[in-house]
């Protein structure tokens, strides 16, 4: 079983709802990532945080607003998304702050968009 | 070019082969690599890190060519059980994931 939580598993919404990926890790690690990956094709990073500061955001559209309320939950904000946004959303985390290659993924969000 | 580049696949194999990948990546300045296994619908899990001197884990054995800038994994007495997709991970400044290499075990 993973260590690193994500909820809701699987998420529809219409292009106009409003909705949070949730994300939480207890290994007492310091950076947390957010990914996307579309079917058949690896994760995209689009976000890193790292000791509870946002160190990367990857030119990823307003739409999508991260937030890190302390240094075990990342969550992801949702609104008016488009349908080319439908996905696996992957949370991650690593021991250290900044990228080490050593990620813990969460078993993944699935977004759908109406 | 891509940062990161593998072969695809699918690799299909019977149980007990020997199957071997491949990646490049083209950044001279890659700092570490890894390997990921990925099963349908699941999310990455990390298999392995790969050091300049290679290592091996079991049937598992991972060797890095920083001249060639290339990886590979070698997977041997294959298991019904290694069916999944393999990616090969490239930290430069972030980690670039390449698309991933489909194996396909068969009895």
């Amino acid at each position: 079983d993973t260590e690193v939580t994500q909820t809701p598993k699987h998420l529809v919404m219409g292009m106009t709802n409003k909705k949070s990926l949730k994300c939480e890790q207890h290994m007492g690690h310091r950076a947390m990532y957010w990914y996307k990956q579309k079917a058949k094709k690896p994760p995209e990073l689009m976000f890193v945080y790292s000791y509870e500061k946002l160190s990367i955001n990857e030119s990823v559209p307003s739409r999508f607003s991260p937030e890190c309320p302390n240094s075990s939950l990342l969550n992801l904000h949702l609104h008016a998304l488009q349908p080319e946004d439908s996905a696996l959303y992957l949370c991650a985390s690593s021991r250290q702050g900044g990228d080490t290659g050593e990620l813990f993924f969460g078993e993944g969000s699935r977004l759908t968009v109406l | 070019r891509k940062e990161v580049e593998q072969d695809p696949g699918p690799f299909n194999v019977p149980e007990g082969a020997t199957v071997a990948f491949n990646c490049t990546y083209s950044n001279s300045a890659s700092q570490s690599f890894f390997w990921y296994r990925q099963d349908c619908r699941k999310e990455p899990k990390l298999l392995m890190s790969v050091y300049s001197s290679g290592n091996e884990d079991g049937r598992f054995t991972a060797q890095l060519n920083r001249a060639s800038q290339y990886i590979s994994l070698l997977i041997r007495d294959s298991k019904l059980s290694d069916s999944a997709t393999y990616l090969c991970v490239v930290n430069t400044d972030k980690l670039i994931f390449g698309t991933g290499t489909r194996l396909q075990v068969f009895p």
